[in-house]
């Protein structure tokens, strides 16, 4: 039973353009949100959170916006630079644990 | 000091083996985490320690052992292992923040691999 999905396996962008990543959750008791991003032979690394309590969430070129109602959230990246090529994890926490989605593999196009 | 660290990078083990996987973060971080990760899969939650102390066990075997001995250090005793059991096993810590899962740093991953 998958409760954090993220339907896009892969995205294509060229640079400078907004990058748009996708995730559903299924459980309404998830009370924040968080995105990660991987490069291969490294663990995860933190990029942004949002609190149930809000629908925006900004710091730089990352924005992260949550639809409590539609279950959804989204990291949108501007302007997408080539160093943002990896693979992008969102995860939903609630009761000490974290729940990553399946990941999306971002790559940005010169 | 942001970094987790892991050791070792790389193991391979056979089935009759024991071996431990460490990890240490200097944060003042009160939880850590185990996690394992297989190929072009999600991070799947194994353990958790709070204050030292073991908070969550997602239904793990008892071949992996778990082992927190201080506030920065979290070890992870494997024996018996099965092949299906190699995948990249993560390290990761945060603060504790009651039900709220704060961020967690995690580190670069033990490549498991038994034979």
């Amino acid at each position: 039973d998958q409760q954090v999905k993220q339907n896009s396996p892969s995205l294509s962008v060229q640079e400078g353009r907004i990058s748009i990543l996708n995730c559903d959750y299924t459980n309404s008791m998830f009370d924040y949100f968080l995105w990660y991003k991987k490069y291969p032979a490294e663990g995860p690394t933190f990029l942004i959170s949002i609190s149930s309590i809000k629908d925006k969430n900004e710091d730089g070129r990352f924005t992260v916006f949550l639809n409590k109602s539609a279950k959804h959230l989204s990291l949108h990246i501007v302007p997408s630079q080539p160093g943002d090529s990896a693979v992008y994890f969102c995860a939903a926490g609630g009761n000490e644990k974290l729940t990553f989605g399946t990941g999306t593999r971002l790559t940005i196009i010169p | 000091d942001t970094e987790v660290t892991q050791t070792p990078k790389h193991l391979v083990m056979g089935m009759t083996n024991k071996k431990s996987l460490k990890c240490e973060q200097h944060m003042g971080h009160r939880a850590m985490y185990w996690y394992k990760q297989k190929a072009k899969k999600p991070p799947e939650l194994m353990f958790v320690y709070s204050y030292e102390k073991l908070s969550i066990n997602e239904s793990v075997p008892s071949r992996f052992s778990p082992e927190c001995p201080n506030s920065s250090l979290l070890n992870l005793h494997l024996h018996a292992l099965q092949p299906e059991d190699s995948a990249l096993y993560l390290c990761a810590s945060s603060q504790v923040s009651g039900r709220i899962v704060p961020e967690q740093y995690f580190g670069p991953g033990t490549r498991l691999t038994v034979t």
